[in-house]
């Protein structure tokens, strides 16, 4: 079974500044997607962004992008520029594409945006 | 932009009654799902739905639990005889066939008590 662990429960960073959530997984798939859920305080799940393991290029969204680093099983989402809006719980997680494409998810990292 | 719809928004039931939560999927997509997440914790798996049957379930998804889609556009959650435990959050989520990301819901905000 996969296991996605994030292992910063909170982070809070000054508006306009660099912040990078960890996190890493296991899984024995060669092929597989990860992504980072957002949940603002309306508490829907919003994609941020995703990756596939085939994929060595990291994928970038505006001012979110990933390092994903495939043989250590890590990857954290970067935002630049952070804004007020930015502040919410983010979820890392993996899908087994084979797997009737279910999400594990992580137990979230709370990221608060200070002004 | 389509998106995915989940009524109520919160339901509060006593515990042993039964509860249906109800989504609408994206229209074109094939593949639903039901998570759940209990306060302050992680989004938990709870079943996923193809082509009119259940293809997988976690081990919360117990005699308890039932899904349905009844008419090609819902897709319900049933809850038999509810919990305290049962408290959560419920999120739908769908994705078309051939795609990786899944669209989620609003949610909804289950209390039993």
């Amino acid at each position: 079974a996969q296991t996605v662990t994030q292992s910063q429960p909170e982070m809070s960073v000054q508006e306009a500044e660099t912040v990078t959530l960890s996190c890493t997984y296991d899984t024995s798939e060669n092929n597989y997607y990860l992504f980072w859920y957002k949940q603002p305080p309306s508490r829907q799940m919003i994609l941020v962004i995703r990756q596939e393991a085939y994929k060595q290029q990291n994928a970038t969204e505006n001012r979110f992008s990933v390092n994903f680093q495939k043989a250590a099983k890590s990857f954290s989402l970067k935002i630049s520029d952070s804004q007020l809006g930015d502040t919410a719980m983010y979820f890392c997680a993996f899908m087994n594409p084979f797997g009737n494409e279910k999400l594990t998810f992580g137990t979230g990292t709370r990221l608060t945006i200070i002004p | 932009e389509p998106e995915v719809t989940q009524t109520p928004s919160h339901q509060v039931t006593q515990m042993g009654q039964e509860v249906i939560l109800r989504c609408v999927p994206i229209s074109n997509h094939l593949y639903f799902y039901w998570y759940r997440q209990i306060l302050g914790q992680k989004v938990e798996f709870l079943v996923s739905f193809y082509n009119n049957e259940i293809s997988e379930k976690s081990e919360i998804f117990d005699d308890q639990f039932s899904v349905e889609r009844p008419d090609g556009s819902n897709f319900t959650l049933k809850i038999r005889s509810t919990k305290l435990e049962d408290s959560a959050m419920y999120f739908c989520a769908s994705s078309p066939t051939g795609s990786t990301e899944a669209f989620f819901g609003q949610g909804t905000r289950l209390t039993v008590v």
